[in-house]
């Protein structure tokens, strides 16, 4: 079984605030996780990717995993305008090709954030 | 810089025609991917392909086929266009990983076609 859950939203936060983005997922041997940023129209970027439980921070984002739970997080501090767009949650799943390169994609959250 | 690219960001085929999407990457990888997006459906694994000349069926393959003759370069071919293939195609490519380690294998994408079949 190979799923990454996420809440389609779209959600929606005022600028500046923290917007909190989140990922189930149904693998016990994955390994590695990631977030893509999609615009309207654009092509998924990765903006961060951890492996280890716990916490990774990059500028106003910070990535959160606890493998026990099988949950991974997306956190935007001082949520920006330009932010608005779909988050794609990505995990490696050693069952499922994951020791390749394969990677399980949720659906994707869509972010609003608004001025 | 690492890069993907896609021979056309917009297509418009007819029904029943041969389609080529080409791809191609300038990084080394090993790993090639063509997903198709859909409104509400996400990304969907068509094809990929570990190495040349090698391929193999992803979780929605039919109407499609592959190729890849060089590691930088793969194709995806739809072998004759219907109205519900109409979507936007993504290709990727990432290293290969060898073994079972916790590795960082982040997929690149290229820039996507929407492809319209009428």
């Amino acid at each position: 079984q190979k799923e990454v859950e996420q809440n389609s939203g779209p959600l929606s936060v005022p600028e500046g605030a923290i917007a909190s983005l989140n990922c189930t997922y149904s693998d016990r041997g994955s390994q590695s996780f990631f977030w893509y940023r999609q615009y309207s129209g654009k092509s998924p970027e990765l903006i961060m990717f951890i492996y280890s439980n716990g916490d990774k921070e990059d500028g106003r984002f910070t990535a959160q995993l606890n493998k026990a739970s099988q949950y991974v997080s997306l956190l935007i501090r001082d949520s920006q305008p330009s932010d608005s767009a779909t988050y794609l949650c990505a995990v490696n799943m050693l069952n499922y090709g994951g020791s390749q390169g394969n990677l399980i994609f949720g659906k994707g959250t869509k972010l609003s954030v608004k001025p | 810089d690492v890069k993907v690219t896609q021979s056309s960001r917009y297509l418009v085929k007819r029904t029943g025609e041969k389609v080529f999407l080409e791809c191609v990457q300038d990084m080394d990888h090993e790993n090639m991917f063509w997903y198709r997006q859909d409104p509400g459906l996400g990304l969907r694994l068509i094809y990929f392909s570990y190495d040349v000349k090698m391929k193999e069926k992803g979780d929605i393959p039919e109407g499609y086929s592959v190729s890849r003759e060089k590691k930088e370069r793969f194709s995806l071919i739809l072998e004759s266009a219907s109205t519900n293939q109409t979507s936007m195609y993504l290709c990727a490519s990432s290293l290969y990983l060898y073994g079972g380690l916790a590795v960082y294998n982040e997929q690149f994408f290229g820039p996507g076609t929407r492809l319209t079949v009428l």
